[in-house]
């Protein structure tokens, strides 16, 4: 079963840092690029962060740029976000999810999410 | 502010057809970048329900479909069933140096 789970969220000061992870199964990770998709309680989906299949090629959404990085480790099959300087406006559920077909950073669907972690920053 | 569009709520009674508005942009869907749809039931995680403007995964029944034209796209769903009300997102990708992916602000179904 193709599955990926989340891990790593919970409650962080201000300032604070936090590092996420996502392990995947079910496929061979490394064919595929990886994301990271935030929800805020309440609010709709916002993509924060991608990778290709061997970390060569990284994205942001800027409101996280230079304070979250993106990683993964293809013998492990995990993709991780390492979170710093956290703001109150980081507080979202984070889902880990997989494009459709792409290994590359592509305008391709995400077929694949996991149930999600939920980062609370207070 | 989502860069995509989509109103935040529509309704229609069991059996009936609806449609889902998503507006973007030159820099997006009007790019020529395909429309990607999620569907979110109360709880869960998102899941893909049209992916490539038109086109849907295995196992969504054929009562839903994508279009889209210029810088705009839509999603019906016909047959409307109780199942269906749910959060519904659209997607796509932005050439602007501050987007890549991009969502729409969503849209909740009520099944009336």
């Amino acid at each position: 079963e193709v599955q990926l789970v989340e891990s790593g969220g919970r409650v962080v000061r201000p300032g604070g840092s936090l590092r996420l992870s996502c392990a995947a199964s079910g496929f061979t990770f490394e064919d595929y690029g990886m994301n990271w998709v935030r929800q805020a309680p309440g609010k709709g989906l916002e993509w924060v962060s991608g990778i290709n299949w061997n970390g060569g090629s990284t994205g942001y959404v800027d409101s996280v740029k230079g304070r979250f990085i993106i990683s993964r480790d293809n013998v492990e099959n995990s993709l991780y976000l390492q979170m710093n300087s956290l703001r109150v406006e980081d507080t979202a559920l984070y889902y880990c999810a997989r494009f459709r077909a792409s290994s590359q950073l592509l305008p391709d669907a995400f077929t694949v999410w996991g149930l999600g972690t939920m980062v609370t920053v207070s | 502010q989502s860069v995509l569009t989509q109103p935040p709520s529509v309704s229609g009674a069991p059996g009936q057809r609806v449609t889902i508005s998503c507006t973007g942009s030159s820099s997006n869907i009007g790019a020529g970048y395909a429309v990607h749809w999620y569907q979110q039931l109360p709880g869960t995680a998102p899941k893909l329900l049209i992916y490539d403007n038109t086109n849907r995964p295995s196992g969504v029944p054929d009562r839903f479909s994508g279009s889209n034209s210029g810088t705009s796209a839509s999603l019906a769903i016909t047959g409307l069933q109780a199942e269906d009300e749910a959060h519904y997102y659209c997607q796509s990708y932005d050439t602007n140096l501050s987007h890549f992916w991009v969502f729409g602000g969503g849209t909740k179904l009520t099944v009336l």
